[in-house]
Order: C-alpha cells, then structure tokens, then sequence
C-alpha cells in the first residue's frame, strides 16, 4: 500500500525557517519523481516544486524560488523541503505527492500545516 | 507558463442528476511523446486531493464509472453521470505536460 506522511509543520515567525519531510512506502521511492503542493486556507491548489528520481533535477514555482529548497534521501525514502524567509503568503497546507507519468498525482500525503505568524 | 481556466467555479446539483466541469489551457497540453498529460482531482471536504482521471479520459483504481473524461488539445470535460452526496467537494484540473504545473481554479460541487 502506498504511503506518503508528511511531517515538520507547525506555527514561525516571519522570515523564519521550516524543512518539512515526507515519508513514503508502498514503491519504490528511488524510481519516482515527487513534487510538494500546498493549499492556503480556503482557496486553491498551487503547485510549489518538484525534484526528479535521483535528486539532480528541481524545478520551482516562481513563488518560492530562491527561498525554498527541495530534496531527498533515496536511502531513506525521504523528500525534504527546506523553507526559509517565510512569509505570511506561505501559510498553507503542504501535500507531498507522486509525479510520473504516466499517472501523475495518483497518490497523496494527508498534508502538514505551515502557519507562519508573529 | 500553461493556464488552466476551469468553468463554472460552482455547480449547484440536484442529487442524481449529471454535473459536467470545463478545463481549458492556454496551450496544447500535447506532450512530446503523444500523450496529453491532463488529469482531474477530486477534493471533499477536509480530505487531501485524490486522482480521479489522468490522460484525459483514464479513470484511476476504484473510481466510480459515473466519473468520465473527455476532451483533446486544450478543451477537456469532466462529467458525473448521476451526482451522489459523496461527491461533493471541490474539482481541479491540472497539467503535468510541462513544468511548472498547473492546476485550474477548482470547480466547487454542491447539492441543490
């Protein structure tokens, strides 16, 4: 069964730093490109950034590029997302989910929750 | 970057009676490869999103057959044949032809 739990939300300061993780199980992680989308309270999907099977490639949205850094650790079936100098616009809920094709998006984490408040 | 424009935004239903939900993007949303990278997400309240159709017209693993899609290009439907209560929630379309992803505005289903 597929499994994808994010964790390390929680309430920062403006300018503050966050790196949320998200662990999977159920494939095999190493072969799959994941992608992190959050959702602001009350409104839409937005996609935030995505990082290939191995790690060398990362796109970002314009949004969050420069601050937001994503990673993995295929030994530990782990993606990151390292988020620094948060505002009050990146107060959302943050998804982890897998993108390939060519299902993209089939499965989803339950989400973690960034609220970034003084 | 390719805009998804879903239409309408909300779509009051009667209980069995069929909703149909419009995407269109800004661009061919063709891949290089000959596939059409469109899929449909469904998001009930307080749930995560779950995957309901990918290419277009693929419905995913235990999908209920009244979820169909259709659509080629930039112009893509999707149709609940008989709207039950557990499909209320919200609708989005998104893009995964090319980066950075797209996801339409969502289209909120709720009973009339």
């Amino acid at each position: 069964e597929v499994q994808l739990l994010e964790s390390g939300g929680g309430l920062v300061q403006p300018g503050g730093s966050l790196r949320l993780s998200c662990a999977a199980s159920g494939f095999t992680f190493s072969s799959i490109a994941m992608t992190w989308v959050r959702q602001a309270p009350g409104r839409g999907l937005e996609w935030v950034s995505t990082i290939s099977d191995s790690g060398i490639n990362t796109h970002y949205a314009d949004s969050v590029k420069g601050r937001f850094t994503i990673s993995r650790d295929n030994s530990k079936n782990t993606l990151y997302l390292q988020m620094n100098s948060l505002g009050a616009e990146d107060t959302a809920l943050y998804y982890c989910s897998k993108d390939v094709g060519p299902i993209f998006f089939d499965y989803w984490g339950q989400g973690i929750l960034v609220t970034v408040s003084s | 970057d390719i805009v998804m424009t879903q239409t309408p935004l909300s779509s009051p239903v009667t209980l069995g009676q069929p909703a149909s939900i419009s995407c269109r993007s800004s661009q061919s949303l063709v891949h290089s490869d000959g596939n059409t990278y469109l899929s449909w997400l469904q998001q009930r309240p307080g749930q995560p999103p779950r995957l309901l159709i990918y290419k277009i017209s693929n419905r995913f693993s235990g999908v209920p057959d009244r979820f169909s899609g259709s659509g080629a290009g930039t112009d893509f439907t999707l149709k609940i044949s008989r709207v039950e209560a557990e499909d209320v929630g919200v609708y989005y379309c998104i893009q995964a032809t090319q980066f950075p992803r797209t996801f339409g505005q969502g289209t909120r289903v709720e009973i009339k």
